[in-house]
């Protein structure tokens, strides 16, 4: 059984780049969610992609956007990147639809750094 | 409006000694609780976790306790060893009508051998 795994693992752009992030899921999962986690902060729900739609949505902007494939493997896309943008992205994946007791595992993250 | 609190940035023990980590929610909405840790460089991993309706959930040298009424769980380690070493996140959900994990700051747990 493989684990969630996330690429890259580093990242650096520029303030009004764009960047794409990648996330495969646990075997077996078919729901993705993706945490934003700032320097000292706790992870903070971004979205959630249940069998291929958005499922729920943190309180982040229209620029953080997001897709899941058939395979269940999903991208988190973020369009004009800020300063503020810089943090540890990590990917959780579980088994059931939302709400459910499904425990979410995490892949180890992208660590950004937007300049 | 941080609902999910984890109030001691590190705590210090020694091996063999208890390890207790405290975490108070504000939501009294929420009705299942878990604790992750995470290691440097890794992704948080799942540890234990309690529903809304027990009081207590033990595995192993981990045991969780959740005192309702006072919206306050706490994560205890017996014995404490030093590869428990890392940050712990206490997080938050609500069955059946949401979907996100809030997470607490998280408490660096450091065993001293």
């Amino acid at each position: 059984e493989t684990g969630v795994t996330q690429s890259p693992t580093h990242l650096i752009k520029t303030r009004g780049q764009q960047v794409t992030l990648r996330c495969s899921s646990q075997s077996g999962h078919n729901t993705v969610s993706w945490y934003q986690q700032a320097l000292g902060q706790g992870p903070q729900f971004i979205f959630q992609y249940y069998r291929e739609e958005e499922n729920g949505r943190g309180n982040f902007p229209p620029r953080f956007s997001g897709l899941q494939f058939p395979n269940y493997s999903s991208e988190l896309n973020v369009n004009a990147l800020e300063l503020d943008d810089s943090a540890l992205y990590l990917c959780a994946s579980s088994q059931g639809l939302a709400g459910a007791k499904n425990i979410q595992y995490f892949g180890a993250g992208t660590r950004l750094s937007v300049l | 409006d941080q609902q999910v609190k984890q109030n001691s940035p590190s705590l210090s023990v020694q091996e063999g000694r208890i390890s207790i980590l405290n975490c108070d929610y504000t939501n009294s909405m929420f009705d299942y609780f878990l604790w992750y840790k995470k290691y440097p460089a890794e992704g948080p991993t799942f540890l234990i976790s309690i529903s809304s309706i027990k009081d207590k959930n033990e595995d192993g040298r981990f045991t969780v306790f959740l005192n309702k009424s006072a919206k306050h769980l706490s994560l205890h380690i017996v014995p404490s060893q030093p590869g428990d070493s890392a940050v712990y996140f206490c997080a938050a959900k609500i069955l059946g009508s949401n979907y996100k994990l809030t997470f607490g700051k998280g408490t660096l747990l450091t065993v001293n051998p």
